[in-house]
């Protein structure tokens, strides 16, 4: 079946643009987690959403990081006036309900020039 | 001090070695335990959970000694297949569910 998919799979952007990643889970998996990996960084937490109740932003680094979920289902991250220190690969993983394994998409590699 | 802690390696094995790698946690709450497979440029995978009583998958058996906060995976035989980072993965909050990732420790099986 289908896996998480992720778009775009590479983005390249001058310092101080806004980006948009996109995120599709795998279709009834209710739980949605962004993760961040920098280079020579191990992956990072950002953010988790659960069905409809309020997203966990704990692991957001800055308030120029925002995430929605629309429909409970896909999911779009943000980074506004984008620094050279967000460049890194974005994850993005899907689960069932309670379950604890999660599936992870390609992920995006994000480039900020 | 960072939560979950791995030697970065690299573990150099020709095939058909046996390797170990270790893995400590400091959250002493941590609820749930795994090591994952990262691909060079590739997403990570599952490769096993880890328990208490220790598991075993075909080559592969991995340990957790909760008094010691410290996890272990056990590689028989390498494959050159096997080369790849493998990450100690801990699981803190049963609520959120969000995976604390360790650095990885890279291998490599050679011919």
């Amino acid at each position: 079946g289908a896996g998480v998919s992720q778009s775009p799979s590479n983005k390249v952007t001058e310092k101080g643009k806004d980006v948009e990643l996109r995120c599709d889970p795998i279709s009834g998996h209710t739980a949605l987690y962004w993760y961040r990996q920098s280079l020579g960084q191990g992956l990072e937490f950002l953010i988790y959403f659960q069905g409809n109740s309020a997203p966990d932003k704990s692991g957001l680094p800055s308030d120029r990081f925002s995430a929605e979920r629309t429909g409970g289902s896909v999911s779009t991250l943000t980074i506004q006036r984008t620094q050279q220190e967000d460049s890194a690969v974005y994850l993005c993983a899907s689960s069932l309900a309670g379950e604890e394994t999660q599936y992870f998409g390609p992920g995006t590699r994000l480039l900020v020039l | 001090r960072k939560e979950v802690e791995q030697d970065p390696g690299p573990f150099n094995v020709p095939e058909g070695a046996t390797v170990a790698f270790n893995c400590t946690y400091s959250n002493s709450a941590s609820q749930s335990f795994f090591w994952y497979r990262q691909d060079c440029r590739k997403e990570p995978k599952l490769l096993m959970s880890v328990y208490s009583s220790g598991n075993e998958d075909g080559r592969f058996t991995a340990q957790l000694n909760r008094a010691s906060q410290y996890i272990s995976l056990l590689i028989r035989d390498s494959k050159l297949s096997d080369s790849a980072t493998y990450l100690c993965v801990v699981i803190l909050d049963t609520g959120r569910r969000a995976l604390t990732f360790g650095s990885g420790t890279r291998l490599q099986v050679q011919p």
